[in-house]
């Protein structure tokens, strides 16, 4: 199993700009959620979802929208990026209550 | 809503001391766990709580749910090079959404 994959893993975006980070899990989970790492904040949750076509917000969820059309997907879009986006985001997948990271993506919004 | 608050918030220690870490809420938790982030990489699940009072080891890695169901703390003995990286405590709470919150984390440095 490659487990959770994230791609990109380093973007650098200008102001207004949109794009997608893609999350994929090969591990059938039905549970995914999406985090951004921000320095003395920790991991922060933005979106989540408990199965295909269904999603709620976490934590911080402005300026991001996400969709699950399949299980394995769960693809992250700034609609339209600022700097306070800069950071580095964490898409996961659990299994009980044991949560699989991907490995992130670092995103710089200049 | 559900805060966790970690500390330290960093540590730098000499190869070879233990090391103690813990986390806190005014909110009760169902369950607690403990990650470990390796610099460059996603969190890894180090161990799980499930009860108040379980104290639980993986190695040299030993963490306890608290009584109050508020607090949990992490050790870890005789610390070694590979042990650098930030910590993360996270809480399950008794919503049925089930979230995890996560605490600020804690930087370990190991000085050999």
């Amino acid at each position: 199993n490659a487990g959770v994959t994230q791609t990109p893993k380093f973007q650098v975006l200008k102001t207004g700009q949109s794009m997608t980070l893609q999350c994929a899990q090969d591990m059938n989970h039905e549970y995914m959620s999406w985090y951004r790492q921000d320095p003395g904040m920790g991991l922060r949750l933005i979106h989540y979802s408990v199965g295909a076509g269904i999603t709620d917000q976490g934590e911080v969820p402005n300026g991001y929208n996400v969709s699950r059309s399949t299980t394995e997907d769960f693809p992250l879009r700034l609609l339209s990026a600022a700097p306070s986006q800069t950071s580095v985001y964490f898409c996961a997948s659990r299994e009980g209550i044991s949560e699989f990271f991907g490995p992130g993506t670092r995103l710089t919004v200049l | 809503g559900q805060q966790l608050n970690q500390s330290p918030q960093s540590m730098f220690i000499q190869e070879g001391e233990d090391v103690s870490m813990n986390c806190t809420s005014s909110s009760i938790f169902n369950t607690w766990l403990w990650y470990k982030q390796d610099p460059g990489e996603g969190p890894v699940l180090l161990i799980a709580l499930y009860k108040a009072g379980e104290l639980t080891s993986n190695g040299r890695l030993t963490a306890q749910f608290g009584i109050t169901r508020k607090d949990s703390f992490l050790n870890i003995s005789a610390s070694i090079p590979s042990d650098v990286g930030i910590y993360f405590c996270a809480g399950l709470g008794s919503s049925n959404t089930g979230k995890l919150i996560f605490g600020q984390g804690t930087t370990l440095q190991v000085k050999p």
